[in-house]
């Protein structure tokens, strides 16, 4: 069974540029999740997907981040435009509508900001 | 006051020993307890998986909850090399739609050869 599939791995950006990472979860995972981890932290929830809809975006920095999920399958995270604190490894994950609740993370994507 | 409270380390401890990781926590809506371990840049991978108070044992590994103090271990016996890595406790509510999980910052183990 394929993982999570996240791109790109890395990336290194100006402030005020923009940039987007690219989520495919597992076949079948109808939960998609992003979270946002800073060096050193744990990692923080920024938004959760339901199918294509959104569940929990509370901690979303609205004003300058954007997510979708488009068929309810892969899912798109922007930052525009970037910050210095933007730096830090964005996770996706994914998980079954019911069960345990277990995450499956993909590598992540590590975000520089210059 | 976060959520969840872990000691970040980091803890060094020779191959062999036995390996205590705890976090508390102040949300009792918390039902759902969990340890992951991610390896220097890779992302978090699920270790041990605990529902409510009790004990869970997996090979070397045990999960410990006890909700009447907010506290959750993880004990690791004869520690491995292989062990070094970062441990994250987690965990979340009852709500299946809100599964997702809060995260500990995260303890730093080496354990040395």
């Amino acid at each position: 069974e394929a993982g999570v599939a996240q791109s790109p791995r890395y990336k290194i950006i100006e402030k005020r540029q923009s940039v987007a990472f690219w989520c495919n979860p597992i076949s079948g995972h109808a939960t998609l999740y992003w979270y946002q981890q800073i060096l050193g932290q744990g990692p923080k929830l920024l938004i959760q997907f339901q199918n294509n809809g959104v569940v929990d975006d509370s901690q979303l920095p609205k004003d300058r981040f954007s997510a979708e999920r488009l068929k309810g399958v892969d899912s798109t995270l922007k930052i525009q435009p970037a910050k210095l604190e933007d730096s830090a490894v964005y996770l996706c994950a994914s998980s079954l509508a019911s069960g345990t609740g277990e995450l499956f993370f993909g590598e992540g994507s590590r975000l520089t900001v210059l | 006051q976060k959520e969840v409270e872990q000691d970040p380390g980091p803890l060094s401890v020779p191959e062999g020993a036995i390996v205590s990781l705890n976090c508390t926590y102040s949300n009792s809506a918390f039902q759902y307890f969990m340890w992951y371990r991610q390896y220097s840049r890779k992302g978090p991978e699920l270790l041990m998986y605990t529902y409510s108070s009790g004990n869970k044992e997996d090979g070397r590994f045990t999960a410990q909850v006890d909700k009447s103090s907010k506290y959750i271990s993880l004990f690791i016996r004869d520690s491995q090399p292989s062990d070094s890595a970062t441990y994250l406790c987690a965990m979340s509510g009852k709500d299946t739609g809100r599964r997702a999980l809060t995260f500990g910052s995260g303890t730093r183990l080496q354990v040395q050869p």
